[in-house]
């Protein structure tokens, strides 16, 4: 099984200064199709989660640019430009390479303002 | 709207059963890719299971042998059935549709508690 690893775990932030959470698989994301499918999720505190990027580096529609994902092969990143107070939560990278025969999360980021 | 409602969670004994259900609108359960994820308290999300391409499924190893995924396509609804609970499933259970590998579509969750 492919292990996700996050870090930090917990990352104060003061507002309107920039954030960055790093993720790291155990063995390459690359699918044999060509597509690497590592996505980054953020879970506000009572929701469900909600994804963010997708297949490394493509923002969902309704995203706003300051999020913004990089990476390739086993090693990826979640930046935040600006953070805002409504980006309060935990943030969570995770692997659908081996989709469908197994999903896997990062252990997640708190993100908490200063 | 677009929307996925996960029922069927509440407080169960250890070695009791539930039946999870989640009922989409305004999305085809029999199109996509469809799976249980779980949140355990205090820790992080755990994939539990998935359906896939009519009634193809796989499942965690934490779960594999006592979950059970299914869908009816008349319904528009998937299920979890879950046999032999133990404490460390007790979570809030989400239902989610995947597309590019992702799991783009949530629904608001559902709470197991496993507990004598």
């Amino acid at each position: 099984d492919i292990v996700m690893t996050q870090t930090p775990l917990s990352s104060p932030v003061t507002p309107g200064q920039p954030a960055s959470i790093s993720c790291r698989s155990s063995q390459s994301l690359v699918h044999s199709d060509g597509n690497t499918y590592l996505s980054w999720l953020q879970q506000r505190p009572g929701q469900p989660p909600r994804l963010l990027i997708y297949k490394v580096s493509k923002r969902l529609s309704g995203v706003p640019d300051r999020f913004s994902g990089s990476g390739a092969g086993t090693d990826f990143t979640l930046k935040i430009s600006r953070v805002e107070a409504e980006d309060v939560g935990v943030y969570y990278c995770m692997q659908g390479t081996q989709s469908p025969h197994g999903y896997t999360f990062g252990q997640g980021t708190k993100l908490e303002i200063k | 709207d677009v929307q996925l409602v996960e029922s069927g969670g509440g407080l169960v004994q250890p070695g009791g059963s539930l039946r999870l259900s989640c009922a989409a609108s305004g999305f085809t359960v029999s199109s996509n890719y469809m799976s249980w994820v779980r949140l355990p308290p205090g820790k992080g999300l755990e994939w539990v299971s998935v359906i896939y391409d009519g009634d193809s499924t796989s499942y965690a190893d934490s779960v594999k042998g006592r979950f059970t995924i299914s869908r009816d396509n008349s319904k528009n609804t998937v299920y979890l059935q879950m046999n032999s609970l133990r404490p460390e499933d007790t979570a809030v259970y989400y239902c989610a549709g995947e597309g590019s590998g992702s799991f783009y579509m949530w629904g608001q969750g559902t709470l197991v508690t496993v507990s004598a």
